[in-house]
């Protein structure tokens, strides 16, 4: 399967708990996105990479939330501190060119009890 | 936020055609228009993007108004596979964020 893959694909943690998530995107696709979603809405962008550098960041990105692509391949985003609002699905995305589709992984949902 | 308005739900019966609407009054002249579905708990998928020109590929059909200011997917034969939410996305090429709204659910009924 050459697709976008997410790992781990669930994740249940206590409040406070530190977590991080790891996305391998298309081999050749040099940019990536990370996505939250929360039930019932549409996904809502978090950051952007192209290559290894991190060029856009939401405002829904606190300091609690680092995200990297040390080596232009993988990315990992971590959540420090978590708390219950921290719940939701995490989705990574990759893509080739500006205009081109973008290609989802199938999400990591995370359960901050 | 480059917006899209959409319904919130729409029903098919089965091997009918669909026709899922989507406005993007705030669409530039440079923007792509995007077609993603989700089925439950899993990630969005591609269907189909296009800029000016009605487009067509094995998943699906976009029609794109003249003015782009709206578009249409459509579906030629709804199967229930086809279920899920489908969101509609004009991307600012200037940016590298796309939005998603809430998109629409399609129910197929058998």
């Amino acid at each position: 399967d050459t697709g976008v893959s997410q790992d781990p694909r669930h994740k249940i943690t206590k409040r406070g708990q530190n977590v991080t998530f790891r996305c391998d995107p298309i081999s050749e696709h040099n940019r990536l996105y990370w996505y939250r979603q929360t039930l019932g809405q549409g996904p809502e962008f978090l950051t952007y990479f192209q290559n290894e550098a991190q060029l856009e960041k939401s405002r829904l990105l606190s300091d609690r939330f680092s995200a990297e692509r040390p080596k232009g391949s993988f990315s990992t985003l971590e959540i420090q501190r978590t708390e219950q609002g921290d719940s939701a699905m995490y989705l990574c995305a990759s893509s080739l060119a500006a205009g081109g589709g973008w290609y989802f992984g199938p999400g990591t949902r995370l359960t901050v009890t | 936020d480059a917006k899209t308005t959409q319904p919130n739900s729409m029903e098919s019966n089965e091997e009918e055609p669909v026709h899922l609407p989507c406005n993007h009054s705030t669409i530039s002249g440079t923007d792509y228009i995007h077609w993603y579905r989700q089925l439950p708990s899993q990630g969005p998928e591609y269907v189909i993007h296009g800029l000016t020109s009605n487009v067509n590929n094995r998943m699906a059909s976009l029609a794109i108004a003249e003015d782009r200011k709206s578009s249409t997917l459509i579906l030629h034969r709804a199967t229930l596979r086809d279920a899920a939410v489908y969101y509609c996305i004009h991307h600012q090429n200037t940016g590298n964020q796309f939005y998603f709204g809430t998109g629409t659910s399609l129910t197929v009924i058998p």
